[in-house]
């Protein structure tokens, strides 16, 4: 069965300071993956898509990430953090052949210091 | 352009109790979806639906009814409330083209006591 894991509950980082969110993921073949990002009591919102082909991703709010296929992972990173991106982040794959069916991860809360 | 808009915000209800949860999409998208997110647990699909007459059950579907009467409405309902369904309900939609790319909205907070 697919899988996500987010092994970081809770991440703090100093604005202006890189970041980088882990995601591991257990799927049989290549996956969807997709990062979305949750701001307090607000809806989820896609942050970046990989689907195939070049495994660096660009998505929104200067956000990207790295598919590596021989480490199942789909890492977040953003090189330098602002105190707005303080949020709940949510990696998740899709399985191929289904219908929009999203396996999410349990989230990682960033906050963020002045 | 609402996007995607859930009524109510906000319910308590009693053990026993049912309410049904409205989702609506003014987008044209083919595809609606209700996750529950708790605490720790991320978000975990209980039902969804690939059109207009059509549901089909996620991974968490006992003790939850949808319906989708209407290509731009998907209903949640609870028949009997219990305490295990205290939970924030977020509904979404999506193309059929693109049915990983999920559009949410801001979410129902219930509380079953």
């Amino acid at each position: 069965a697919q899988s996500v894991t987010q092994p970081d509950i809770h991440i703090t980082v100093s604005e202006g300071a890189s970041l980088e969110l882990r995601c591991n993921y257990s799927y049989g073949a290549t996956p969807y993956l997709f990062w979305y990002v949750q701001s307090p009591g607000q809806g989820l919102q896609l942050l970046l898509k990989y689907f195939s082909g070049d495994t660096l991703v660009q998505g929104i709010k200067g956000f990207e990430a790295e598919f590596k296929r021989s480490q199942s992972s789909f890492n977040l990173r953003k090189p330098s953090v602002h105190w707005s991106d303080a949020a709940e982040y949510f990696c998740a794959v899709g399985a191929r052949g289904s219908q929009g069916n999203l396996i999410f991860g349990k989230g990682t809360k960033l906050s963020v210091k002045p | 352009n609402a996007g995607v808009t859930q009524t109510p915000k906000f319910r308590v209800l009693k053990t026993g109790q049912s309410m049904t949860l409205l989702c609506a999409q003014d987008m044209n998208h083919e595809y609606m979806y209700w996750y529950r997110q708790d605490p720790g647990m991320g978000l975990r699909l209980i039902h969804y639906s690939v059109g207009e007459g059509t549901t089909a059950k996620g991974e968490v579907p006992d003790g939850y009814n949808v319906s989708r009467l209407k290509k731009q409405n998907f209903l949640l309902g609870l028949e009997s409330a219990a305490p295990s369904q205290t939970s924030v309900y977020f509904c979404a939609s999506s193309y059929s083209g693109s049915f990983y790319e999920q559009y949410f909205g801001p979410g129902t907070r219930l509380t079953v006591t």
